[in-house]
């Protein structure tokens, strides 16, 4: 089955910087890799999404780009505020087939002011 | 606020008790979807209903079962319960299966 690999596991950023995430998937027939952000004691929350059949996307200060040759995609934040500290999933899925999503095992980004 | 209820918000068990999740998707949601978040596993899927039927299974223990009614909300009913059960147990749902999901608040269960 797919597996999501995400690095770093950990990341400390200064305010203003960027802070890019990484993850590596194993089934290359997973079409759709949504990244989430959860804050401490809260639920996952939907930040950006991106299907198979793009590159790149944008929304605002969050970029997230796919390359499927290498079967990975990154998460892009710029100019980081305090309150994007929390902790950030991606995820792979198999749109057509049920939409499980298989995460990354996270990375606390703490952004420091 | 996702649209997505869930009760209740915090549950403490001792094993061997059986407990039920509460889920209602979002209005016109069809799909429901149950994750188990620990600390040593992560975010891990269980199970999906579409419009009352299950549509894929994950690592779901035998002693874990759930079901969607008519009415499109699920339960996720949880038995013989162990102390590696203590988990967020969260549900999200889509309008179908190709469409993005929004989580639920969870339920954090605690085993005694």
């Amino acid at each position: 089955g797919e597996n999501v690999e995400q690095h770093p596991s950990t990341l400390s950023v200064q305010e203003g910087d960027s802070a890019v995430i990484k993850c590596t998937y194993s089934d290359s027939a997973s079409n759709y890799f949504p990244w989430y952000k959860q804050e401490l004691g809260k639920r996952p929350q939907l930040i950006i999404d991106i299907r198979s059949n793009v590159g790149e996307k944008k929304d605002q200060r969050i970029a997230v780009t796919l390359n499927k040759t290498a079967k990975h995609f990154s998460l892009h934040i710029t100019e980081t505020q305090p309150e994007d500290s929390a902790v950030y999933f991606c995820a792979a899925a198999l749109w057509g087939y049920g939409n499980k999503l298989v995460f990354g095992a996270g990375t606390i980004l703490r952004v420091k002011s | 606020d996702s649209g997505v209820t869930q009760t209740p918000k915090h549950l403490i068990t001792a094993t061997g008790q059986r407990v039920t999740l509460r889920c209602s998707p979002r209005s016109g949601d069809l799909s429901v979807y149950w994750y188990q978040q620990s600390l040593d596993q992560g975010l891990q899927f269980l199970i999906q209903y579409y419009n009352g039927e299950e549509r894929a299974k994950g690592n779901i223990l035998e002693r874990f079962s759930a079901q969607q009614f008519p009415d499109l909300h699920s339960e996720l009913n949880l038995s013989s319960l162990e102390l590696g059960d203590s988990a967020l147990y969260f549900c999200a749902s889509s309008p179908g299966g190709d469409q993005p999901q929004h989580f639920g608040d969870g339920t954090r269960l605690s085993i005694l």
